[in-house]
């Protein structure tokens, strides 16, 4: 059981906006910024968003992150079919000292 | 170009000892600020975080597998290593190495993993 809840699938029409939301404590999320990764089909992860809302260089515009709390949220606008991926939050952990991971939230477009 | 790439068993019997090695370019491990990770995945299921190292020599661990664990690095030779003991068929996933700056642990850099099957 992850440290981090996400919930197990999400789902969008190409065009919509979807979000997808990532639930810690005190010692994560509500102490620490938020990352949040892309993992397609086969492949290793990709940093999406850092510090809770930024985006690396490359990453568009469509994908936004948020952190409220002891919650964050990941934003996907103007869906598109290859954003069809596997998404995971993170965190570092005061507690456990270390970085935690969300369970993943496999993202379907319709 | 920062590129990272795990090597080591495609399979291990259980009990044995795992070692696995990131080999990296693209950047140096003494730089302040720079940092290795290891990260697991079971096949269809979640990232799992299992170790870091920093520039410094600072690391850290999965407080799960803390007790069967290693993490060492060789700044000369731009690569980290990372053992597990007691491999046991849970153990059996993808394993990840990957790369954070700044004394973060934002992993901006990813190897393509590496499937250890753990098995007799």
């Amino acid at each position: 059981q992850s440290v981090l809840t996400q919930p197990p699938s999400a789902s969008g029409t190409p065009g919509q906006r979807v979000t997808i939301s990532c639930s810690g404590g005190s010692s994560s999320i509500g102490s620490n910024t938020v990352d949040w990764y892309q993992q397609l089909p086969g492949t290793a992860p990709k940093l999406l968003i850092y510090s809770s809302h930024l985006r690396p260089s490359g990453v568009p515009d469509r994908f936004s992150g948020s952190r409220s709390g002891t919650s964050a949220s990941l934003a996907i606008g103007g869906l598109q079919s290859e954003d069809e991926a596997d998404y995971y939050c993170a965190a570092w952990d005061d507690s456990l000292d270390g970085v935690v991971f969300g369970g993943g939230t496999k993202l379907t477009v319709l | 170009q920062i590129t990272l790439e795990e090597s080591g068993p495609t399979l291990v019997k259980p009990t044995q000892t795992l070692t696995l090695t990131c080999s990296f370019s693209g950047f140096s491990l003494s730089t302040s600020g720079a940092g290795v990770g290891w990260i697991r995945q079971p096949p269809g299921k979640a990232l799992e975080w299992l170790a870091l190292i920093y520039w410094d020599d600072n690391k850290r661990f999965g407080p799960s597998l803390k007790s069967r664990l290693t993490i060492t690095k060789d700044t000369s030779k731009n690569q980290v290593v990372l053992t597990m003991t007691n491999m046991d068929p849970v153990d059996t996933a993808t394993y990840y190495c990957a790369v954070a700056f700044y004394s973060s642990w934002d992993f901006s850099y990813w190897g393509q993993g590496t499937l250890v099957t753990v098995s007799s």
